[in-house]
C-alpha cells in the first residue's frame, strides 16, 4: 500500500504554462480532494470527487481543472500559471464513511 | 467570515504545561469535526475525532459543543514532540473544511 502519491514533489514553473499535478490512491477509497495551502490562509478546497466521473468545485476552484476517470486517479490541471497558483498543493482521500482523510506529501509549485 | 475560526496563536509553552485551544464553525450543517496535527512543511495528519459526548486519547481531550458550534482541544503534559500546527476541521459531508492553524511551541 503506497497511500496517496503525489507527484512532482516540486515544481518551478513560468506564467502562462500548463502542467497537471498527478494524484493517486491505491486504497480504492471513493473521495478525492485537492487542496492549496498558502502561508496564514490554511488549506483552501480546489476541487473534489465522490467517485469516478463525478467532480464538483470547492472554494478556489478558479485556473484549475479536475477529471476523476478511475477510482484512483485524481490529477489537477493548471491552465495558464500565474504568479498567485504558487503554493503547496495537497490532495487528500478516503473511503466513503472514513473519519480521516489520508494526504499525501504535497507539491510545492512556484510560478515565476 | 471564515466557516472555521481559530484562536490565532501562536502559544508558547513549557515542558509539562497543559494548553487549550479553541475553534468556532458557523455551518450548522457540519457533519463531523476533528482536530489535524501538522508538522513543518509537512501534510496534516488526523489527531483525532471531536465528538459531543468528548473523547480522550491519551494527553489529548477533545470536545465538541453543537448548539454554540465550538470546538477544542485539550493538551495535558506537554511534550517537546507535541510542537506543530493543530488544524481544527469541519466535514460537509463530501470534503474537508480547515481553519488556519494555530501553532504550539514547547521548549524545555
Amino acid at each position: 500500500n503506497a497511500g496517496v502519491t503525489q507527484t512532482p514533489k516540486f515544481q518551478v514553473l513560468k506564467t502562462g504554462q500548463s502542467m497537471t499535478l498527478q494524484c493517486a490512491q491505491d486504497m480504492n477509497h471513493e473521495y478525492m480532494s485537492w487542496y492549496r495551502q498558502d502561508p496564514g490562509m490554511g488549506l483552501r478546497l480546489i476541487h473534489y470527487s465522490v467517485g469516478a466521473g463525478i467532480t464538483d468545485q470547492g472554494e478556489v476552484p478558479n485556473g484549475y481543472n479536475v477529471s476523476r476517470s478511475t477510482t484512483e486517479d485524481f490529477p489537477l490541471r493548471l491552465l495558464s500559471a500565474a504568479p498567485s497558483q504558487t503554493s503547496v498543493y495537497f490532495c487528500a482521500s478516503k473511503v466513503q464513511g472514513a473519519h480521516g482523510y489520508t494526504f499525501g506529501s504535497g507539491t510545492r509549485l512556484t510560478v515565476v | 467570515r471564515k466557516e472555521v475560526e481559530q484562536d490565532p496563536g501562536p502559544f508558547n509553552v513549557p515542558e509539562g504545561a497543559t494548553v487549550a485551544f479553541n475553534c468556532t464553525y458557523s455551518n450548522s450543517a457540519s457533519q463531523s469535526f476533528f482536530w489535524y496535527r501538522q508538522d513543518c512543511r509537512k501534510e496534516p495528519k488526523l489527531l483525532m475525532s471531536v465528538y459531543s459526548s468528548g473523547n480522550e486519547d491519551g494527553r489529548f481531550t477533545a470536545q465538541l459543543n453543537r448548539a454554540s458550534q465550538y470546538i477544542s482541544l485539550l493538551i495535558r503534559d506537554s511534550k517537546l514532540s507535541d510542537s506543530a500546527t493543530y488544524l481544527c476541521v469541519v466535514n460537509r459531508g463530501t470534503a474537508l473544511i480547515f481553519g488556519k492553524g494555530t501553532t504550539l511551541s514547547v521548549s524545555s
